[in-house]
């Protein structure tokens, strides 16, 4: 079952910020919001994550709402390397990360 | 640190063929995963150990399917025989401790003719 809802594709101008949008509304209060992007040919990669609080790290910023039903990852300059296809998942502990269809960035130059 | 390592890169092999994929995880993580990807179905779990021990291999499609992790510094997973089904990207992923980032393998890329 799909935990998470996000939309299929966004675009983006380079060096523009970009907000990506998830919906969690079934999330349990031991869950974390975990992103992961998945860049051309590559393996996924970590990005953030977060429990209730707003998370910032070199790469990205994570703004939680106060209900926990949703959540913004947000790239503050996309660059042409940022178009990746971002997962948003919710994770118990050290477990498995259970992937959806996540959304598809594409960047302009 | 070299990241996680997984060989080989590429692997064409025909049908009927056994297949072996090695993963090497970052020293010092205890926790390693076994994963699938491909067009129809996405990326999902196959197998997962925690200090050398599996824990889940719900996501093992069948029994042609085995995965061994004799140390902690080594991991296979094998296909016997091997199906052109099983075309896929195999990714390996290692991480420490709870709630950690998983760290993930370059892949290796399998077809099966």
């Amino acid at each position: 079952d799909a935990k998470t809802t996000q939309p299929n594709s966004m675009e983006s101008n380079e060096e523009e910020p970009v907000h990506l949008p998830c919906n969690h509304s079934t999330i349990s209060g031991t869950d974390y919001i975990h992103w992961y992007r998945q860049l051309p040919s590559q393996g996924p990669e970590y990005v953030i994550h977060g429990l209730t609080s707003n998370v910032n790290n070199r790469m990205a910023s994570l703004a939680i709402a106060e209900d926990r039903k949703s959540s913004t990852l947000i790239l503050h300059r996309a660059t042409l390397r940022d178009a990746a296809v971002y997962y948003c998942i919710l994770r118990e502990g050290n477990t498995p990360l259970v992937f959806g269809k996540g959304t598809r960035l594409s960047v302009i130059a | 640190d070299a990241g996680v390592i997984q060989s080989p890169r590429h692997e064409v092999t025909e049908m009927g063929q056994e297949v072996t994929l090695r993963c090497k995880p970052i020293s010092g993580h205890n926790s390693l995963f076994w994963y699938r990807q491909t067009m129809m179905r996405g990326l999902e779990l196959l197998i997962y150990f925690n200090n050398n021990v599996p824990i889940d291999d719900s996501g093992m499609p069948e029994d042609r399917f085995s995965a061994k992790m004799p140390n902690a510094s080594f991991s296979t997973l094998k296909i016997q025989p091997s199906e052109p089904r099983d075309s896929a990207v195999y990714f390996c992923a290692s991480s420490f401790g709870d709630i950690s980032a998983q760290y993930f393998g370059p892949g290796t890329r399998l077809t099966v003719t």
